[in-house]
């Protein structure tokens, strides 16, 4: 399968607990986005990567997240000291940089629950 | 801001029937449009695109879409529903001038198909 892929695909922590999700993007693809996708909303735009170089990171990344894609292939995303409120499902993009119109294809996401 | 706007949360229609889901944008610059189609357990699927050009753009699995610049809107249709099309389907936009390509999304509307 040359699909986006994300482990794991679902967490269940205790508050306070750190965890950590990878994804692996299509080999080709350059540019690695994060999104987190709460109850009956649409994802939002948390950080990307073109390569292993993070260029953006959203305001909804506190400093408890950390992204790292340390050889421009696969990233971790880190939540450390879990709230509540992290819980949602977090997924992962990837897509060609060339051509700002280009698709971006989404793994099939990570869901944590903070109890 | 750039924002989406997605007026229904649930729609109901009947197999057979036809389909339109509403979708307004705000965005200062010339927008790239998607609809995505999101089925429990899966990731986001891309159902079509516009960029530029013809304003009526045609997706997979039968979907089309009109950009109305003069509305701000960019609904999508389908002729006829059939049982699978219940899912979840989200409008989004990206910047034309914005290299990162981050996705903005509406909060999304629930399709229910009724036998």
């Amino acid at each position: 399968d040359t699909g986006v892929s994300q482990d794991p695909r679902h967490k269940i922590t205790k508050r306070g607990q750190n965890v950590t999700f990878r994804c692996d993007p299509i080999s080709e693809h350059n540019r690695l986005y994060w999104y987190r996708q709460t109850l009956g909303q649409g994802p939002e735009f948390l950080t990307y990567f073109q390569n292993e170089a993070q260029l953006e990171k959203s305001r909804l990344l506190s400093d408890r997240f950390s992204a790292e894609r340390p050889k421009g292939s696969f990233s971790t995303l880190e939540i450390q000291r879990t709230e509540q409120g992290d819980s949602a499902m977090y997924l992962c993009a990837s897509r060609q940089s060339s051509g700002a119109h280009n698709e971006q294809f989404f793994g099939p996401g990570t869901r944590l629950t903070v109890l | 801001a750039q924002s989406v706007t997605q007026p229904d949360i649930h729609i109901t229609v009947s197999e057979g029937a036809s389909l339109e889901l509403r979708c307004n944008y705000s965005y200062g610059a010339t927008p790239y449009l998607f609809w995505y189609v999101q089925s429990p357990g899966q990731g986001l699927q891309l159902l079509l695109k516009y960029f530029s050009g013809d304003t009526l753009v045609q997706g997979i699995k039968g979907f089309e879409a009109e950009f109305k610049r003069s509305q701000s809107s960019f609904n999508l249709r389908k002729p006829s529903v059939h049982w699978s099309d219940a899912a979840e389907y989200f409008c989004a936009v990206a910047g034309w001038s914005s290299n990162t390509g981050k996705l903005i999304f509406g909060q999304g509307t629930t399709l229910q198909v009724k036998p």
